[in-house]
């Protein structure tokens, strides 16, 4: 099993549609979880992370864990073609650990 | 924000033959840098961790002597994939830490391709 596991799509939205992204982990010493946004050949963007459980805003940008069920979400409002892209999400025990990475959801906002 | 930044970010070349690939800290000193490598559709994979004036730390299952990490400054860190075979064609990431517990700035990837 995959400490954490992620739905690769690809997943077509309309422009303005609210996104839904999801992953699961398996190993309860994470602390720390992040969401990158990778385009086509290129390096992973850090979108946003959280510490523990909780939910954190940025923009257009929800970020949710909880971690009772080990669910990681990340939401996205009004959806742009310009949020067209990979999301991954990853998470770490923190402490300059290793960063456990999901496969990625592919994303296609259609306008 | 802090830059990383990756060259080359294509490379092709022949069966036996090194690539060198270099990631450079920009406006930071970076003591640590990862380095990963990501097969189409799937995860990042982390291969070593390569730390300023100590030898690189190697993830299970990655060869050392294959894959040579000099981490010389603390702002450049290379990977060198030496006798590289087809099954070596990836795309290749280095990262640098943040000020958070985690990596959070990436080069921008190296698509290598041996042919």
């Amino acid at each position: 099993q995959k400490e954490v596991e992620q739905d690769p799509g690809p997943l077509s939205v309309p422009e303005g549609a609210i996104v839904s992204l999801n992953c699961t982990y398996s190993n309860s010493a994470f602390q720390y979880f992040m969401w990158y946004r990778q385009y086509s050949r290129k390096g992973p963007e850090l979108l946003m992370y959280t510490y523990s459980s909780g939910n954190k805003e940025d923009g257009r940008f929800t970020a949710q864990v909880d971690k009772s069920s080990k669910y990681i979400s990340l939401f996205i409002r009004d959806s742009q073609p310009s949020d067209s892209a990979t999301y991954l999400c990853a998470a770490n025990p923190g402490g300059y650990q290793k960063v456990t990475f999901g496969t990625g959801t592919k994303l296609q906002v259609i306008p | 924000g802090a830059v990383v930044s990756q060259h080359p970010s294509w490379v092709i070349c022949k069966s036996g033959t090194s690539v060198k690939i270099e990631c450079r800290s920009l406006d930071f000193q970076a003591t640590t840098m990862f380095w990963y490598r990501q097969f189409p559709k799937q995860s990042l994979m982390l291969m070593a961790t390569s730390n300023e004036g100590s030898k690189a730390t190697y993830e299970q299952g990655v060869e050392k002597d294959k894959f040579l990490i000099n981490h010389a400054s603390l702002t450049l860190s290379t990977l060198t994939v030496t006798s590289a075979h087809p099954e070596d064609s990836s795309f290749y990431i280095c990262s640098a830490p943040g000020t958070g517990a985690f990596e959070a700035f990436f080069g921008q990837g190296t698509r290598l391709t041996v042919v």
